[in-house]
């Protein structure tokens, strides 16, 4: 059965970088993208960005563009999102989902299965 | 962008009752249109895909139709694990734009 595990919590200053780690099992890894989403806390679902297991294409969403990386390692079948000069306004919890169907040149499925979620805590 | 409205925001009624939810988009967007539910402190799940198709295990009361920019997810006899809220996305091309959620309560 397919499985997506997130890395744990993270706090953060002002200013600084994180990376989240999404680890899949249970499917080919390199056959199905990675979507990455944000929830604020009380807030609604906001899609940060996309990347293709298969050969790293990424789409990401404009407000993050120039701050954001996203990256895979097939050898490890594990997605992860980096994320610079984090601000309070990008406390929120990660999700990672690996998508529904097959997208390989742009995000072009919905999230099927999902990751526990990663809370970052951006705090001076 | 294509934004996503939804309505309503949220909405209260009764077990049994028929709720309809409202998503539509700012453009065309064909049948490219999911539907994810959230309950409270869970992580999302995928309801629907291509407007209409349920996933596995989602009981079939609940329902999604339309096309082109706007559409529907009903919930044909509301029950009490369906507390949550609903978001809609659109998919068919980056970025994959989430409606703002509607909050159902009993």
């Amino acid at each position: 059965q397919v499985q997506v595990v997130q890395s744990g919590p993270e706090v953060k200053k002002p200013g600084a970088s994180v990376k989240v780690s999404c680890k899949t099992s249970g499917y080919t890894f390199i056959n199905y993208g990675i979507s990455w989403v944000r929830q604020a806390p009380g807030q609604g679902l906001e899609w940060v960005g996309w990347i293709s297991a298969n050969n790293g294409n990424t789409n990401y969403a404009q407000k993050f563009q120039g701050r954001v990386t996203m990256t895979t390692d097939t050898s490890t079948s594990t997605a992860y999102m980096e994320m610079r000069s984090l601000g309070s306004d990008d406390t929120a919890v990660y999700y990672c989902g690996r998508d529904l169907g097959y997208c390989d040149i742009s995000s072009c499925s919905p999230a099927a299965y999902w990751g526990q979620g990663t809370l970052v805590t951006v705090s001076s | 962008d294509i934004q996503m409205t939804q309505s309503p925001s949220s909405l209260s009624a009764s077990v049994g009752d028929r709720v309809t939810i409202t998503c539509r988009a700012s453009q065309g967007i064909i049948n490219y249109l999911a539907w994810y539910q959230q309950k409270p402190g869970k992580v999302p799940k995928l309801l629907i895909n291509a407007t209409s198709t349920l996933q596995s295990g989602v009981p079939s009361r609940f329902r999604g139709s339309g096309s082109g920019s706007d559409f529907t997810l009903t919930i044909s006899s509301l029950q009490p694990e369906d507390v949550a809220t609903y978001y809609c996305q659109k998919y068919n091309s980056a970025p994959l734009t989430f409606g703002p959620g509607t909050k159902v309560d009993i």
